[in-house]
Order: structure tokens, then sequence, then C-alpha cells
């Protein structure tokens, strides 16, 4: 079965630092692989994805992604870190070649829990 | 439009109580899910309809019956909850671009449940 891990539960940053957020997931093939940000009490809003093609993936807010098929890693980072990007973060893996019936069907990790030190 | 509207906001019910979570999107989406969300957990797919119909059931109890009365609309029909069924309950919506399209999905801001 399809598995996704957060290591870190909760990262504390300063403000202008850098950020890498960790995301392993274990499947059978290369899923498609999608990074969201969860504001407190707020529903999800996607970062970036990755299909296929250049390993390296921009995404909104500053956001980019690597995804590293020898690892099975889609880490996340951000070269400096603003105040408002404290939030709850979710790795998420899709099937490959999508849904019979239609849709999608993504499996979330944990969460890590991003605190910015002013 | 590029937003998925979810209402009510908040909810209080008792166990006895049957009330409905109302979910709209006018992007044209075909597909559309609930999703359930304990605190500090990751969301947890509950249904998905494709075209109005449903096409995934996450084995989820009876006392949740999801509806598709239009490609707009989506509703969470709720009856004889539990306390532990307390969460934050999302909406979202994708294109259905395909039968392999493995798409992003746009979430809305969820529905807060309590159950007393």
């Amino acid at each position: 079965a399809q598995s996704v891990t957060q290591p870190d539960i909760h990262i504390t940053v300063s403000e202008g630092a850098s950020l890498e957020l960790r995301c392993n997931y274990s499947y059978g093939a290369t899923p498609y692989l999608f990074w969201y940000v969860q504001s407190p009490g707020q529903g999800l809003q996607l970062l970036l994805k990755y299909f296929s093609g250049d390993t390296l993936v921009q995404g909104i807010k500053g956001f980019e992604a690597e995804f590293k098929r020898s690892q099975s890693s889609f880490n996340l980072r951000k070269p400096s870190v603003h105040w408002s990007d404290a939030a709850e973060y979710f790795c998420a893996v899709g099937p490959p070649g999508g849904v019979a019936g239609g849709g999608n069907k993504l499996t979330f990790g944990t969460g890590t829990q991003l605190k910015v030190e002013l | 439009d590029t937003e998925v509207t979810q209402t009510p906001k908040h909810l209080v019910m008792g166990m006895t109580n049957k009330k409905s979570l109302k979910c709209e999107q006018h992007m044209g989406h075909r597909a559309m899910y609930w999703y359930k969300q304990k605190a500090k957990k990751p969301p947890e797919l509950m249904f998905v309809y494709s075209y109005e119909k449903l096409s995934i059931n996450e084995s989820v109890p009876s006392r949740f019956s999801p509806e598709c009365p239009n490609s707009s609309l989506l509703n969470l029909h709720l009856h004889a909850l539990q306390p532990e069924d307390s969460a934050l309950y999302l909406c979202a919506s994708s294109p259905r671009q395909g039968a392999t399209a493995n798409e992003k999905l746009f979430f809305g801001s969820g529905t807060q449940l309590s159950v007393l």
C-alpha cells in the first residue's frame, strides 16, 4: 500500500532563513507528488506538483521541490522564509495513471507544522 | 471564479440531529470530493463524485450520506453522528479532464463540525 512519511512534526526557523521540509513516499511505481499548505481552520492550497519531466519544480510563494527517485523523496524548499509562511504543510501522493472512474485519490502525509521566529 | 465555497463554516449538532453540509464550485469541475480532517491529522478521503456519480466511497459509515444534485453542488447529509465524528470537513473539486488525469484538487475552507 502507498504511504507518505513526513519525518518532522514541527520545524521552527527564523524569518529570512532557508527552509527544507522532508517527504518520503512508498509506492509501487513513481506516484504523482504534491505539496499543500494549510493555515489554521482553512482548506488546503496547492503549492506545487510533480507529474514527470524536470525533477526540480517551481511553485507558488517562492517554493520549490526536488523529486529524487533514488531516495523516494520529494522535499520542499524555500530560500528565505517569511513570517506569513507559518502554517501546516502536507506532502501527498496520487496514483500514476489516474483513478478508475475519474477524479483523484490523494494520500496525505501527517504534516509538518512550520513556525517562523521573527 | 476559482473558489470552492462551503457552508456553514461552523456547525454544532446533537447526536440525534439531522444536518447537511453544502459545497459549491463554479469552475466547471466534474469531480468533487469530501475529506474529513481531525485536529493535527492529515485529511482523509471519504467520497469522490465524478460526473455526478459516486466513484469512490472509502468505507464511510452510513450516517454520512453524500449527494451530488448537479455538477456544481455537493452535499453531505449527517444523521445520528457520534462525538468522534467531530472534525473539519473539507470539500474539494478537480477538473476531471480524462480517465487518466491525475489532477490537482481545489479545496474549500471547510466546515468545522462539533457533535455533542
